[in-house]
């Protein structure tokens, strides 16, 4: 069974910094392309970023309100999928969370959610 | 990148249909043929309901159909049941690596 769990919301002040942490297990995370998607109360969806798979190269796209910000990252060894966002803002107060790549450029799994709340 | 339009509301007995928009441009929805849509209920993750516009996930029931045309896609869903009272969101490939959803519509079933 294909699991994604997120860790390390909180409260932060603007300005402030917070990693978030994404457990996956059930499938071969080394082979998945990874991305994180945020809502924030109340309101939808919103793609925040994503990382692809080492053999194509590892690398990341993000979402234009967080560029410069945020950083994905990932450590294959621990299945782990990893979201450092700096210079926190007010508006990025929201449910993070982290989603598998699937066919078609799909999001086919999703974790439960961690909340980051910015308030000073 | 702005965000897909949605109607914010529909709504149908058990039994009937409802049909659910989204409208983007040329540059999403109508240019590529990478449109997904997500079932969220109160407190919960988004689920995959539909991908590639028109492909229904494993498990995912036949009265989930999707659709598009130019820069609308839609969703429909036959046979209302209770438990399909949801949000609905729609999402889109909308080039040079990026994604973009829909404003979601919340779908009540009378």
């Amino acid at each position: 069974e294909v699991q994604l769990v997120e860790s390390g919301g909180g409260l932060v002040k603007p300005g402030g910094s917070l990693r978030l942490s994404c457990a996956a297990s059930g499938f071969t995370f080394s082979n998945a392309w990874v991305n994180w998607v945020r809502q924030a109360p109340g309101k939808g969806l919103e793609w925040v970023g994503r990382i692809r798979k080492k053999t194509d190269g590892g690398t990341t796209d993000y979402a234009a309100p967080v560029k410069g910000r945020f950083t994905i990252s990932r450590d294959d060894s621990k299945n782990t999928l990893y979201l450092q966002m700096n210079s926190l803002k007010i508006e990025d107060t929201a449910v993070y969370y982290c989603t598998r790549q699937g066919a078609a450029a799909s999001f086919d799994y999703w974790g439960q959610g961690t909340l980051v709340t910015v308030s000073s | 990148q702005s965000a897909l339009t949605q109607p914010p509301s529909a709504s149908g007995s058990p039994g009937q249909s409802v049909t659910i928009s989204c409208t983007g441009t040329s540059s999403d929805v109508g240019g590529y043929n990478y449109v997904s849509w997500y079932q969220q209920h109160p407190g919960k993750a988004p689920k995959l309901m539909i991908y590639e516009v028109t492909k229904r996930p494993s498990g995912v029931p036949d009265r989930f159909s999707g659709s598009k045309s130019g820069n609308t896609a839609s969703l429909t869903v036959s046979g209302l049941q209770a438990e399909d009272e949801a949000d609905y969101y729609c999402s889109s490939y909308a080039g040079s690596n990026n994604f973009v959803f829909g404003t979601g519509t919340k779908v009540t079933v009378l």
